[in-house]
């Protein structure tokens, strides 16, 4: 079955430290993938998203992913976070062949001031 | 410009009633998605519309579940017979056709039953 799994459910970090989050897909073919953030008290809004090209993808506020095909993975990184980056991460791509959207559980970020 | 606009933000209900949420996509969004957030649960998909059809109905819970959407454009998500483990957040997204395109989502309707 698809999937996608993010193996970090909760993370904690001090301001200026640095960001990983990992996210690996279960399937081959054509991909598409995309990172969401929810901030407190907001909807969900993309992050970024890759879907071919330079696997090297940067998105909004300072946040970057990675598409390493061989690893089936898409890590999000971020090389010195601040408090306002509290909030949860997502994980997503459409499942092969259909438009349905399979997400990850989600990872939530609190940054310490 | 509008985004998606989710109605009611919040709605307390007692068990054994039935609800009505409704999402208003963003204008020319062909596509139309239903999702239920639970705590600690991630996004759970529920139903997605391409016009006015659904392909796919698959993450529905129940049979106490249904959806619609007409003329393209407004979705109506309804749970009939409410039990307590229906409290969630219902997350509605719009995206334009295709699976490269980012969804779009509205604030959600927090759905408690007493």
């Amino acid at each position: 079955a698809q999937s996608v799994s993010q193996h970090n459910h909760h993370v904690i970090l001090s301001e200026a430290a640095s960001l990983e989050l990992g996210c690996n897909y279960s399937y081959g073919g054509t991909v598409n993938l995309f990172w969401y953030v929810q901030y407190p008290g907001q909807h969900l809004q993309l992050l970024l998203k890759y879907f071919s090209g330079d696997p090297l993808v940067k998105g909004i506020k300072g946040f970057e992913a990675e598409f390493i095909k061989s690893k089936f993975s898409f890590n999000l990184r971020k090389p010195s976070v601040q408090w306002s980056d509290t909030a949860e991460y997502f994980c997503a791509a459409p499942s092969s062949g259909t438009y349905k959207y399979i997400f990850g559980t989600g990872t939530r970020l609190k940054v310490l001031a | 410009g509008a985004g998606v606009s989710q109605s009611p933000s919040n709605k307390v209900t007692e068990k054994g009633k039935d609800v009505e949420l409704r999402c208003d996509p963003i204008s020319g969004h062909t596509a139309l998605y239903w999702y239920r957030q639970s705590l600690g649960q991630g996004l759970e998909f529920l139903i997605y519309f391409q016009g006015n059809s659904a392909p796919d109905k698959s993450g529905l819970p129940s049979d106490r579940f249904s959806a619609e959407r007409t003329g393209g454009s407004v979705s109506t998500l309804t749970i009939q017979r409410t039990q307590q483990e229906d409290s969630a957040v219902y997350l509605c997204a719009s995206s334009l056709m295709g699976g490269d395109q980012p969804q779009h989502f509205g604030d959600g309707t927090r759905l408690s039953i007493l």
